[in-house]
């Protein structure tokens, strides 16, 4: 969804850097959120935010950090990668109306950690 | 911890119905039941979702039984863009939060 933006799109590092993965919608949601996908694992959830003062950890936190610097951005952090943080990882919004759960999905980043 | 179960891969060949099934034991009560669709190197696209019963929209069915405890996606007359992993989205109840399905590889044959 172009709504949707994440940059960037592909990144190769070495283990012990950080890495920033950011996030950014047009849309207007409050809602954003951190998935990794791995092969054969479907999508975990990382982290989420239900507003810009809202940080949830989801199923896999450890490792990550989360920034919601505004409505729009939400950034994912990895402040000492690893390879075994090497997967895609999908940004998302939503909106808050009842238990709708369609999010929309960013284009992914996929993260190399040699 | 609600937990979900999908086939990891079917076939089909263009023209046929496709039903895929993912049981969940344990979802929240309040929450809708999601399925998304997702190409290679493409973030999950919503297709349908639905509460109980039977929603239907112009590009698939979604089945709930009264027990909420499976959802059933059904593609009528699949073609061979239809080929790609579709993923059930459900509530932890136990936790508030989205539980995605480990998800199904659907491959459509001419």
């Amino acid at each position: 969804d172009a709504d949707v933006t994440q940059t960037p799109r592909n990144r190769i590092t070495k283990t012990g850097k950080r890495i920033m993965l950011e996030c950014s919608q047009t849309k207007g949601h409050d809602r954003m959120y951190w998935y990794r996908q791995d092969p054969g694992l479907g999508l975990r959830l990382i982290y989420y935010s239900f507003d810009v003062k809202d940080i949830n950890k989801g199923e896999i936190s450890d490792g990550y950090s989360v920034s919601r610097q505004a409505q729009a951005k939400f950034s994912l952090s990895l402040e000492s990668a690893i390879p075994n943080q090497t997967a895609l990882y999908f940004c998302a919004t939503s909106d808050t109306v009842g238990q709708n759960n369609e999010q929309f999905f960013g284009p992914g980043t996929r993260l190399t950690v040699l | 911890l609600a937990k979900t179960t999908q086939p990891i891969s079917m076939d089909s060949y263009e023209g046929q119905e496709v039903n895929i099934t993912c049981s969940h034991n344990n979802i929240a009560t309040n929450d809708y039941i999601t399925w998304y669709q997702q190409f290679p190197s493409q973030g999950p696209r919503f297709i349908i979702q639905g509460y109980k019963t039977k929603v239907t929209n112009e590009v698939a069915s979604l089945f709930i039984p009264a027990d909420r405890k499976s959802s059933t996606l059904s593609l009528p007359r699949v073609s061979l863009s239809d080929t790609a992993v579709y993923y059930c989205l459900v509530g932890d109840p136990a936790t508030d939060k989205l539980i995605f399905g480990t998800g199904t590889r659907l491959q459509v044959f001419p």
